[in-house]
């Protein structure tokens, strides 16, 4: 199984940049790196996702390096709605199937 | 177009009742998951259908089981409640694989078992 691990918490202050890496040592060839955000008592909300090198949109940026074995969210000037949990996802790669696993997460906490 | 409609939004249940919970996916998922989120344990796999089929299990009791319908609708089931079960459960559709796709999931069903 394609475990990921992430820091289980941090803290930034708003306007500041965030840095959230996620280790994940075996991931598979054809696996995507997802990233989830999560609001309580909501459905995790789907950020961005990559497979190599760097990928923006209009929330975030993921960073990939060349081996994969770990990924980095960067959300850039953060408010107090960012305030939220965030997951970093890989496939089990072991076959078909939607069978992901979340890890704890990490709980960011935006002070003012 | 629509998200992902779980309902109802809140139960309160006995223990050792029945439970349904249903998941609308949207137009075009064939992919349903369902996880359940507890504190405690976070967000764990129960299992995923695709086509009907059920595709892929989590380490659940046999207690936990569920269905997909021929319009992807999905429903889950949890017989003989116990208090642990309360959770928040949380359905997820998705295009295909969810690794490439990326998952949308509803607001979840927020059971109470007392």
């Amino acid at each position: 199984l394609a475990k990921t691990t992430q820091p289980i918490s941090m803290d930034s202050y708003e306007g500041q940049e965030v840095n959230i890496t996620c280790s994940h040592n075996n991931i598979a060839t054809n696996d995507y790196i997802t990233w989830y955000q999560q609001f309580p008592s909501q459905g995790p909300r789907f950020i961005i996702q990559g497979y190599k090198t760097k990928v923006t949109n209009e929330v975030a940026s993921l960073f990939i390096p060349a081996d994969r074995k770990s990924s980095t969210l960067s959300l850039p000037r953060v408010s107090l709605s960012d305030t939220a949990v965030y997951y970093c996802l890989v496939g089990d790669g072991e076959g078909a199937g939607n069978m992901l696993t979340f890890g704890g997460g990490t709980r960011l906490m935006v002070k003012p | 177009k629509a998200g992902v409609t779980q309902t109802p939004r809140y139960l309160i249940k006995t223990r050792g009742q029945q439970v349904t919970l249903s998941c609308s996916p949207i137009s075009g998922h064939r992919s349903v998951s369902w996880y359940q989120q507890t504190p405690g344990q976070g967000l764990q796999f129960l299992f995923e259908y695709f086509s009907e089929t059920q595709r892929n299990k989590g380490n659940f009791p046999g207690r936990f089981s569920g269905r997909q319908f021929s319009n992807s609708r999905s429903e889950m089931n949890v017989s003989t409640l116990e208090l642990g079960d309360s959770a928040l459960y949380l359905c997820a559709s998705s295009l295909g694989d969810a690794t490439n796709y990326g998952y949308t999931f509803g607001s979840g069903t927020r059971l109470t078992v007392v």
